[in-house]
């Protein structure tokens, strides 16, 4: 059974700052891996997709990686702003999410 | 496109009423599911659809019904509510249900459910 885990649960990092948040998964068998962040009381907005044939995606200050060998993606947040504070959450298709990494970035 | 569109937004139900979430996108996704979303649970898959007359269960299906029978609507039935099914529900849609190059995942606001 597929698992995907997120590490920190929670981050707190001074605005400017560059930073990395990490998804892993257990089965290699993945089509595609999603990036996601919540806003407290809100849904869930699409970040980033990496297919599986892929490596790594960008948007803006945004940055994620894959490795499906070891089961690993990253998401990358160049130069950390008050309104990055959110729920950051990866999921893998065929659909199992992580529990999230709530990043709060200090003014 | 209103994109993934819920109602309500919140609802408090008695133990043991019934009633239908819905849900409806406006982009012809062919792909469909809901979610749960409890605290230290993170989401977890209740029921999917790949087509309108195609329906099977998720990790949690039990106390959970749903239906599809038209590509925009699929609507999510409690039928005996129970206070275990106190949790927020997002419905969430996209092209496919399996890899592909614009497969990404749109959700919905959410329900918040409260079960007393």
């Amino acid at each position: 059974k597929q698992e995907v885990t997120q590490i920190p649960a929670a981050l707190s990092v001074p605005e400017g700052e560059n930073l990395v948040l990490n998804c892993s998964f257990t089965d290699s068998a993945i089509y595609n891996l999603q990036w996601f962040r919540q806003d407290p009381g809100k849904g869930l907005t699409s970040l980033l997709l990496i297919q599986s044939s892929q490596r790594e995606q960008t948007s803006g200050r945004l940055n994620a990686s894959l490795d499906k060998s070891s089961g690993r993606s990253t998401l990358y947040i160049a130069a950390s702003q008050p309104g990055d504070s959110a729920t950051y959450l990866c999921a893998v298709r065929p659909l199992v999410f992580g529990k999230g990494t709530r990043l709060s970035v200090i003014a | 496109n209103a994109g993934v569109t819920q109602t309500p937004k919140f609802q408090v139900l008695k133990t043991g009423q019934s009633m239908t979430l819905q849900c409806a996108q406006d982009m012809n996704h062919e792909y469909m599911s809901w979610y749960r979303q409890d605290p230290g649970m993170g989401l977890r898959l209740i029921h999917y659809s790949v087509g309108a007359g195609i329906t099977d269960q998720g990790e949690v299906p039990n106390g959970y019904n749903v239906s599809r029978s038209t590509t925009e609507d699929f609507p999510l039935r409690l039928l005996s509510a129970a206070p275990s099914q106190t949790s927020v529900y997002f419905c969430a849609s996209s092209r496919t249900g399996s890899g592909g190059s614009t497969d990404t995942q749109y959700f919905g606001p959410g329900t918040r459910l409260t079960v007393l």
